[in-house]
């Protein structure tokens, strides 16, 4: 599965957008972005994922590059809830065992 | 929400001592995980399971044990506990809808201290 490059740290004002970039210049055709975030001591959650058009559910809208490269998630009017690490994961259509490998992550700071 | 439970939440136990982990999901789902992660660092993969009697290493050695005897449950267990093995343990669950593979369903996580 390819790699990818976080951010490690953002900081958001509340009830503003937060936008988390996420670089995955070597992912393959058949390759989703995942995005999890994981609250203090709890479980990772699963929020949206994607292959190349723009997903929006009731958690998180994903915008994916054209060129799938790159991809934002946007979490458009941030809580203090919504402080977290949030993981950008690429995960191959093929990985028999749904795989996924969590890097470092985007520590967000979701402020007053 | 999703329906994985583990058990117990928190454990200090002394050195030397066997413990089991608990982790029960009523999906239904046929794929289970767990996941070492220390403070503040990344999940790490220690154990999966495709199904019934089906168990597998993962990318983070380590010194457990899992069994998958039934679809629900995916007990990991620690023959003789030491200090280094204070951490959370994190199990997870994936099933398969339309052909597609799911999202993974992550239980509360153990908490285990090793004194």
């Amino acid at each position: 599965d390819a790699k990818t490059t976080q951010p490690p740290s953002m900081d958001c004002a509340e009830g503003r957008a937060a936008n988390l970039p996420c670089n995955h210049s070597t992912i393959s055709g058949n390759e989703y972005v995942y995005w999890y975030r994981q609250i203090h001591s709890q479980g990772p959650q699963y929020i949206i994922h994607g292959l190349k058009n723009n997903e929006t559910n009731e958690m998180a809208s994903l915008i994916i590059t054209e060129d799938r490269k790159s991809s934002t998630l946007i979490l458009p009017h941030a809580t203090l809830r919504d402080t977290a690490v949030y993981y950008c994961i690429v995960r191959g259509r093929n990985n028999a065992g749904n795989m996924l490998t969590f890097g470092g992550g985007t520590r967000l700071m979701v402020k007053p | 929400e999703a329906d994985i439970y583990q058990t117990p939440r928190y454990l200090v136990i002394g050195t030397g001592k066997k413990i089991t982990l608990e982790c029960s999901q009523t999906m239904g789902h046929d794929k289970m995980y767990w996941y070492q992660q220390d403070p503040g660092m990344e999940l790490h993969l220690i154990h999966y399971s495709y199904g019934v009697n089906s168990t597998e290493k993962g990318d983070l050695s380590s010194e457990s044990t899992v069994s998958r005897i039934r679809t629900e449950h995916f007990p990991l267990t620690l023959e003789s506990a030491r200090p280094s093995h204070t951490s959370q343990y994190l199990c997870a669950s994936s099933g398969i809808a339309a052909g597609e593979l799911h999202e993974q369903y992550f239980g509360p996580g153990t908490r285990l201290t090793v004194t």
